[in-house]
């Protein structure tokens, strides 16, 4: 039972470029959504995320779109640069009984061609 | 500098033997998790931790434990009891206070089962 899932395991984009990496997530709870990048042998590191009550977020060449009637979000990327070639993890947060938890997706491999 | 280490790198061990995986951070954060990631998988919580001396089951905690004895420190047991051990293991941390959940990861420790 996966509550996020992320249905493309790679993509590839050429540099300059824009890379959109989707997710979808079956929960209605969930608070905040977040994106990680993760380098091979390497812990993720946080990129960007939402709030449930906005629809939009911009961090320089990232930005994060929610569309809370389909429960999809995405990651925009423009201009891709090859230095963004790692995987892309879409996570959700929300507080449960057990206190706050977050799910991840199975994570999408961006390759960005030179 | 402020941040997240996990000892060892990589841990190789004999079937039947517990091994304990390091998480120490000097974050000041109140909350730690531990994940597993497996190939083509996103991250798995195996057990989380809101505060000192208590600790949450995660969605996959048969065959390891943990302690909280230390706010800074979060050590994982991988039992002999856990079926199939080999794997990355994520260590993570994050404040209570503010932000949208974002957590804070460790490097990583890669334990083979030989």
């Amino acid at each position: 039972d996966q509550q996020v899932k992320q249905n493309s395991p790679s993509l590839s984009v050429q540099e300059g470029r824009i890379s959109i990496l989707n997710c979808d997530y079956t929960n209605s709870m969930f608070d905040y959504f977040l994106w990680y990048k993760k380098y091979p042998a390497e812990g993720p590191t946080f990129l960007i995320s939402i709030s449930s009550i906005k629809d939009k977020n911009e961090d320089g060449r990232f930005t994060v779109f929610l569309n809370k009637s389909a429960k999809h979000l995405s990651l925009h990327i423009v201009p891709s640069q090859p230095g963004d070639s790692a995987v892309y993890f879409c996570a959700a947060s929300d507080w449960g009984t057990g206190g706050f938890k977050t799910i991840f997706g199975a994570g999408t491999r961006l390759f960005v061609k030179a | 500098d402020g941040g997240i280490t996990q000892s060892p790198k990589y841990l190789f061990r004999k079937e039947g033997q517990n091994v304990t995986l390091s998480c120490e951070q000097n974050l000041n954060h109140d909350a730690m998790y531990w994940y597993r990631q497996d190939p083509g998988q996103g991250l798995r919580l195996i057990y989380y931790s809101q505060i000192v001396n208590d600790f949450q089951k995660g969605d996959i905690a048969e065959g390891y434990s943990v302690s909280r004895e230390k706010k800074e420190s979060f050590p994982l047991t991988v039992t002999s009891a856990q079926k199939n051990p080999t794997a990355f293991y994520l260590c993570a941390s994050r404040g209570l206070a503010g932000g949208e959940g974002e957590q804070f990861f460790g490097p990583g420790t890669r334990l083979t089962v030989l």
